[in-house]
């Protein structure tokens, strides 16, 4: 089975400066992706960023980025100028190729200090 | 576009109170899900379904019963609520290609609370 870490369940960043989230997962399998997902306080969960297993070239979105080291199993997220609007909840999940159910980390909470 | 829709948004239940949370999608997504939200733990599968009249067990299913008799609706229902069930719930489908990189869209959750 797999299974997702994320070993920070608190951090905080000053406004407009950088933080990276750390996730890491253990998986035999060869072919995934892996999410970063946002939970602000109204619960919705929003899809931040995705990378697929396969590709080398890290995923970027905007202001947010990941770092995929496949050899080491580690996805983090770099979330660059931060705002108050980034503060959350974010949650890595795992996704098997052919394989619709995500495997959750516990969550990292994000404050942003103005 | 509606795209996920759970209802009700909270909800509290006496122990041994039975409820159904509702699921309904408006993308023709064949595949959905119901997930709880525990404090330090994350999000855990209760219960999946690849189509209409397939469902299979997730990571934690005792106590939820699920059904598939539409693509568009996917309800959770808890026969005898106990403590232990207070949680958050969301739903969520997405397009199942084969691909694995597609889009899981989430509902608004579900706070329910077992008194």
């Amino acid at each position: 089975a797999q299974t997702v870490t994320q070993s920070q369940p608190e951090m905080s960043v000053q406004e407009a400066e950088t933080v990276t989230l750390s996730c890491t997962y253990d998986t035999s399998e060869s072919d995934y992706y892996l999410f970063w997902y946002k939970q602000p306080p109204s619960r919705q969960m929003i899809l931040v960023i995705r990378q697929e297993a396969y590709k080398q070239q890290n995923a970027t979105e905007n202001r947010f980025s990941v770092n995929f080291q496949k050899a080491a199993k580690s996805f983090s997220l770099k979330i660059s100028d931060s705002q108050l609007g980034d503060a959350a909840m974010y949650f890595c999940a795992y996704r098997g190729r052919g394989n619709e159910k995500l495997t959750f980390g516990t969550g990292t909470r994000l404050t942003i200090i103005p | 576009n509606a795209g996920v829709t759970q209802t009700p948004k909270f909800q509290v239940l006496k122990t041994g109170q039975s409820m159904t949370l509702q699921c309904a999608q408006d993308m023709n997504h064949e595949y959905m899900s119901w997930y709880r939200q525990d404090p330090g733990m994350g999000l855990r599968l209760i219960h999946y379904s690849v189509g209409a009249g397939i469902t299979d067990q997730g990571e934690v299913p005792n106590g939820y019963n699920v059904s598939r008799s539409t693509t568009e609706d996917f309800p959770l229902r808890l026969l005898s609520a106990a403590p232990s069930q207070t949680s958050v719930y969301f739903c969520a489908s997405s397009s199942s290609t084969g691909v694995g990189n597609t889009e899981a869209f989430f509902g608004q959750g579900t706070r329910l609370t077992v008194v």
